[in-house]
């Protein structure tokens, strides 16, 4: 069964914080999302890759960056958080690049900027 | 750009009762068409899938058909337990700039279903 694995479960950080997210599968999909679900917002694309070191900005990149130096592993980085990036953060992967091949979830990590 | 649109919830249904939760979709290519469920504490899942324009997704009594002409993709089931009691999610897969493939979901229709 494929595993996607999300490092934190609930991570509390301060305002102005270099915040890193990292998301392992272990299925070697050539594709991973970062995605953040907030409540009446569902779930809202804010970067994927289809490849090693290639990345594609999605619906709301600002304020995100991405690393994918290993096809397993994507990080997320949030530069200097700030109190508007808490939220449910949610890492998938996907076996190839197609677009009928399903996502396969992490079970997210909490992120709270105070 | 793309966009997923379902409708409002939440919906909340007697046992046996039957289900509708609309899904309409703008897309700049041809994409394929999902519907994810989340379960209370738990991660999404891949709950049916269409590809084609008149494909028929269905799933554990859960159906939706991949209409081209209405761009939309409602999901529908005929007789809701209490344990369908979950969020669904209306998604879709279409290019990206840069080649790959992206996902896009709507923002989700909480489902209750009483005894």
């Amino acid at each position: 069964d494929v595993k996607v694995t999300q490092s934190s479960r609930y991570l509390v950080k301060r305002t102005g914080e270099k915040v890193f997210l990292e998301c392992v599968q272990d299925m070697d999909h050539e594709n991973m999302f970062w995605y953040r679900q907030d409540p009446g917002l569902g779930l809202r694309l804010i970067y994927f890759s289809y490849d090693v070191k290639m990345k594609e900005k999605g619906d709301i990149p600002e304020g995100y960056s991405v690393s994918r130096e290993k096809k397993e592993r994507f990080s997320l980085i949030l530069e200097s958080a700030s109190t508007n990036q808490t939220s449910m953060y949610l890492c998938a992967s996907r076996s190839r690049d197609t677009d009928y091949s399903p996502l396969h979830f992490g079970n997210g990590t909490r992120l709270t900027v105070t | 750009g793309d966009s997923v649109t379902q409708m409002e919830g939440p919906v909340t249904l007697s046992e046996e009762a039957f289900l509708t939760i609309n899904c309409t979709y703008t897309a700049t290519g041809y994409p394929s068409l999902f519907w994810y469920v989340q379960y209370p504490g738990e991660g999404l899942q891949l709950l049916l899938k269409a590809t084609k324009a008149d494909d028929k997704g269905s799933n554990k009594g859960f159906e939706a058909t991949y209409r081209k002409e209405t761009t939309s993709f409602h999901l529908e089931k005929g007789s809701v337990q209490v344990s369908d009691s979950a969020v669904y999610f209306c998604a879709l897969s279409d290019r990206g700039l840069t080649g790959g493939f992206k996902t896009i979901f709507g923002a989700g229709t909480r489902l209750f279903v009483k005894a």
